[in-house]
């Protein structure tokens, strides 16, 4: 079964420190990974995916496939990085259904 | 705002009633997906249009749940004889291809209430 994990519900940084946000799945085939983001107020909406490569808002977020990781990085945390971040996977099998993970609320401290 | 669009925002209805969403896709956008949201909680696949088709339903959608795009635009989600249990935020999303890695775009969600 497809499943995605985020072990941590809350996450606090202060301004200009490095942020990680850790995410893990478990598919036995070739999966796409996403992070999505929702800030407060405002809806769902994709941060970045993993076959794009880009960096988006100083994100990055690399796919480890032996340790079935996309971690999501930044170098340095602003303050309006503050969001609730899920990590989401779709299946080669299922090119629309996204399952996402509990998702991880960032607080950046100024 | 011409991103996908759902009404009501906010829905409070009594234990047994039942309740009908709507969701207004992007308008070129051929599939349609609805999700469900509880508190602490990650979106939740429930079910998947591709133009007027439901093509995939989760196991969460009970025989309660029915929901429907008859042309291939709006869709509604309508639960029957709501319970406590149903509470919780419904999102629609939308996009334009079948393909690896297209990008989906949500609504703002409704959020149910069930009293």
């Amino acid at each position: 079964a497809q499943r995605v994990t985020q072990p941590e519900k809350l996450l606090s940084v202060f301004k200009g420190a490095p942020v990680e946000l850790k995410c893990n799945y478990s598919y036995s085939g070739s999966p796409e990974l996403f992070w999505y983001v929702q800030y407060s107020r405002q809806r769902l909406q994709l941060l970045l995916r993993h076959i794009s490569r880009e960096s988006i808002k100083g994100f990055t977020a690399d796919l480890n496939k032996g340790e079935t990781s996309f971690h999501l990085k930044k170098p340095f945390a602003q303050e309006e990085d503050s969001a609730m971040y899920y990590c989401a996977l779709r299946a080669e099998t299922s090119y629309d259904k996204v399952i996402f993970g509990p998702g991880t609320s960032l607080s950046v401290i100024p | 705002d011409t991103g996908v669009s759902q009404d009501p925002r906010h829905k409070i209805t009594k234990r047994g009633q039942n309740v009908t969403f709507r969701c207004d896709p992007i308008s070129e956008h051929n599939r349609l997906y609805w999700y469900r949201q509880t508190l602490g909680q990650g979106p939740e696949f429930l079910t998947y249009f591709q133009n007027e088709a439901q093509l995939e339903k989760s196991r969460l959608l009970s025989d309660r749940f029915s929901a429907e795009r008859p042309k291939g635009s709006f869709s509604t989600l309508e639960i029957q004889r709501t319970e406590q249990g149903d509470s919780a935020m419904y999102l629609c999303a939308s996009n334009g291809e079948g393909l690896h890695g297209a990008e989906a775009f949500f609504g703002q969600g409704t959020r149910l209430t069930v009293v």
